[in-house]
């Protein structure tokens, strides 16, 4: 099974300035890798997918990058709905199997 | 615009079988892609539980496969979880979810609490 490795666990940023978040697999998953996010109470909303293409609708100040075990979510200009939690999953082995990071909780400091 | 929407009981005693049902609205599920159920314990991440195609092909987390059957109803447009011997342990918020052929879930319900307990 490939383990998705989230880091930092918690990271405080201010408003406006950019954030990096970090996910490692454990084997190589190619460019197979999602990002979400999840505000309280609501289902995750995807974000990017093949690792650094937006869905639709997300705002240019989420991108992506990374292929094979390492992959980053940089967020450009943090905005105030930008604070939730960040989870990268990968779809190597789709449809036999996904798995999820265990979340990047990203809060105001 | 496709819509998910899941039911079921919030609360099911130990040992028991937990189901669940996925009403799709916007898309006719016999039309195509994947639909699967992902679930989020109280305070935690994400798990994928299954997935099944729209002919009816079923893929399954390993580490649940000896409980979990999906089905889908192309007739009522809707597809179904069954969770079986359920523990504390599979208490959790459970999403269904649309996967347009690609591995990456654009489409989820709002979800549903299911609570494990006598």
């Amino acid at each position: 099974e490939i383990v998705m490795t989230q880091s930092p666990a918690t990271l405080s940023v201010s408003p406006g300035e950019r954030a990096t978040l970090s996910c490692r697999a454990s084997q190589s998953v190619s460019s197979n890798l999602a990002w979400y996010q999840q505000k309280p109470g609501q289902a995750p909303r995807l974000l990017i997918y093949g690792a650094s293409t937006r869905a639709t609708g997300i705002p240019a100040r989420f991108s992506g990058s990374g292929s094979g075990t390492e992959f980053t979510l940089t967020i450009s200009s943090l905005q105030s709905e930008d604070f939730a939690v960040y989870y990268c999953q990968q779809y190597n082995n789709w449809p036999f199997m996904y798995t999820f990071g265990q979340g990047t909780k990203l809060e105001i400091k | 615009q496709v819509q998910l929407q899941e039911s079921g009981p919030g609360l099911v005693k130990p040992s028991e079988t937990l189901s669940l049902t996925c009403a799709v609205s916007g898309y006719s599920i016999s039309s195509g892609y994947y639909w699967g159920w992902i679930r989020q314990p109280p305070g935690k991440g994400l798990e994928w539980i299954g997935s099944i195609y729209h002919s009816g092909s079923t893929y399954y987390n390993p580490s649940l496969k000896s409980r979990v059957t999906i089905s889908v109803d192309t007739s009522k447009n809707q597809f179904s979880l069954k969770l079986s011997s359920v523990t504390a342990a599979d208490t959790a918020v459970y999403y269904c979810a649309r996967d347009k052929s690609s591995g990456a879930v654009a489409d989820w319900g709002q979800g549903t609490l299911v609570t494990v307990s006598s």
